[in-house]
């Protein structure tokens, strides 16, 4: 079936280590997105890529960074820099922004729970 | 840049009653997107339903049904019929089609009691 999954669920981390969040889809989107989520702020941009080989930053892209070398691809590493990483993080997908035959739906994956120890 | 405000942090509603969720947003684009997603206690975000702003047709799905004011730059959520399985955060998300990504509210807690 055609989707995003996002690996692992659960992680869990020491202050000052990076870790990598992975997230692959199979709806041959061309955009591909990071969201963290915490209680009482929604949903937060981190990172956005519209094409392979490139990307742009969200609203609170400090503290991590991202790659695109492949389209099916779009891993988010949070760093030692990122100073209060525990959250829920969210990987989505969607149709190349800006066409009018796309409908702007994100398509999500279930999500990965970072805590830090 | 774009902002969407939820100002309901939470609701409650009863079994088979009437609820309706509100939104509003501010963006400079005259063409864009508006969306309402479903997170349940799993935390698999769910779409519910979705709104062009060049339309002027309110967008229906079976129960769910908004109220879209272009004008005031609302957009509200009706729950009709409300199901026990309908308890969940609700987001409300503008996509400005202007090739950045949806910003959405903070979200609506909704209860629904027996």
């Amino acid at each position: 079936d055609g989707g995003i999954t996002q690996s692992p669920k659960y992680l869990f981390r020491k202050e000052g280590q990076n870790v990598t969040l992975s997230c692959e889809q199979n709806l041959n989107h061309d955009a591909m997105y990071w969201y963290r989520q915490d209680p009482g702020q929604g949903l937060r941009l981190i990172y956005y890529s519209q094409i392979v080989n490139d990307f742009q930053k969200g609203d609170i892209a400090e503290g991590y960074s991202v790659s695109r070398e492949k389209k099916e691809s779009f891993p988010l590493t949070v760093t030692s820099a990122q100073k209060n990483p525990t959250a829920f993080y969210l990987c989505a997908s969607s149709s190349l922004t800006g066409a009018r035959s796309n409908t702007g739906e994100l398509f999500f994956g279930e999500g990965s729970r970072l805590t830090v120890l | 840049a774009q902002t969407v405000t939820q100002s309901q942090p939470e609701m409650s509603v009863q079994e088979a009653e009437t609820v309706t969720l509100s939104c509003t947003y501010d963006t400079s684009e005259s063409d864009y997107y508006l969306f309402w997603y479903k997170q349940p206690p799993s935390r698999q975000m769910i779409l519910v339903i979705r709104q062009e702003a060049y339309k002027q047709q309110n967008a229906t799905e079976n129960r769910f049904s908004v109220n879209f004011q272009k004008a005031a730059k609302s957009f509200s959520l009706k729950i009709s019929d409300s199901q026990l399985g309908d308890a969940a955060m609700y987001f409300c998300a503008c996509d400005p089609n202007s090739g950045y990504a949806l910003n959405f509210g903070k979200g609506t807690s909704l209860l629904v009691t027996p």
